[in-house]
């Protein structure tokens, strides 16, 4: 069984670029989240998609933005980014959407905005 | 506005004794919770969690203990051992959108003295 896998790594971007990280989700899971990291913090949710649609989202802007594929892997686009942005991003992957169930996370991906 | 909180940023303990980590929250609409631990560069790794119908939910050395009318819950960690030292994270989510994302706190990090 694979785990949730995160790419890349590591980003450095630049402020007012834009930044596409990807996330594969692990086996059987149809369910995935995304969450920043700033540093010192606990992770904030950022959205969840279920079933290539999404499925609820916390307190970010616009420019945050994702997709899901039909094979559940998912994509968070950030536009226009900014200093603050920088964190660490992690997806996490559960088998089902509004179930009791725990959600397995990646490895993250470390974003540094210049 | 911060739901869940974790007090205590850091914890020694020495091999073998108990860790007692803990973790409070605001929101009287959650209704399960759970703990992560993280080593550095990796992603959250899900530990146990605990539905707000039980007080207590018991795993091999960790045991969740939840206490409703505190909004107050603890892992007890017995023993601790070196491999526990690790930053843990306790998270909450509440039923209604559909969307079971996680509040996390902002962690305690453990240490377990040789």
């Amino acid at each position: 069984e694979t785990g949730v896998t995160q790419s890349p790594t590591h980003l450095i971007k630049t402020r007012g670029q834009q930044v596409t990280l990807r996330c594969s989700s692990q086996s059987g899971h149809n369910t995935v989240s995304w969450y920043q990291q700033a540093l010192g913090q606990g992770p904030q949710f950022i959205f969840q998609y279920y079933r290539e649609e999404e499925n609820g989202r916390g307190n970010f802007p616009p420019r945050f933005s994702g997709l899901q594929f039909p094979n559940y892997s998912s994509e968070l686009n950030v536009n226009a980014l900014e200093l603050d942005d920088s964190a660490l991003y992690l997806c996490a992957s559960s088998s089902t959407s509004g179930g009791l169930d725990e959600q397995f996370f990646g490895p993250g991906t470390r974003l540094t905005v210049l | 506005d911060q739901q869940v909180k974790q007090n205590s940023p850091s914890l020694s303990v020495q091999e073998g004794r108990i860790s007692i980590l803990n973790c409070d929250y605001t929101n009287s609409m959650f209704d399960y919770f759970l703990w992560y631990k993280k080593y550095p560069a990796e992603g959250p790794t899900f530990l146990i969690s605990i539905s707000s119908i039980k007080d207590k939910n018991e795993d091999g050395r960790f045991t969740v203990f939840l206490n409703k009318s505190a909004k107050h819950l603890s892992l007890h960690i017995v023993p601790s051992q070196p491999g526990d030292s690790a930053v843990y994270f306790c998270a909450a989510s509440a039923p209604g959108s559909g969307t079971y994302k996680y509040i996390f706190g902002t962690g305690t990090r453990l240490k377990v003295l040789a």
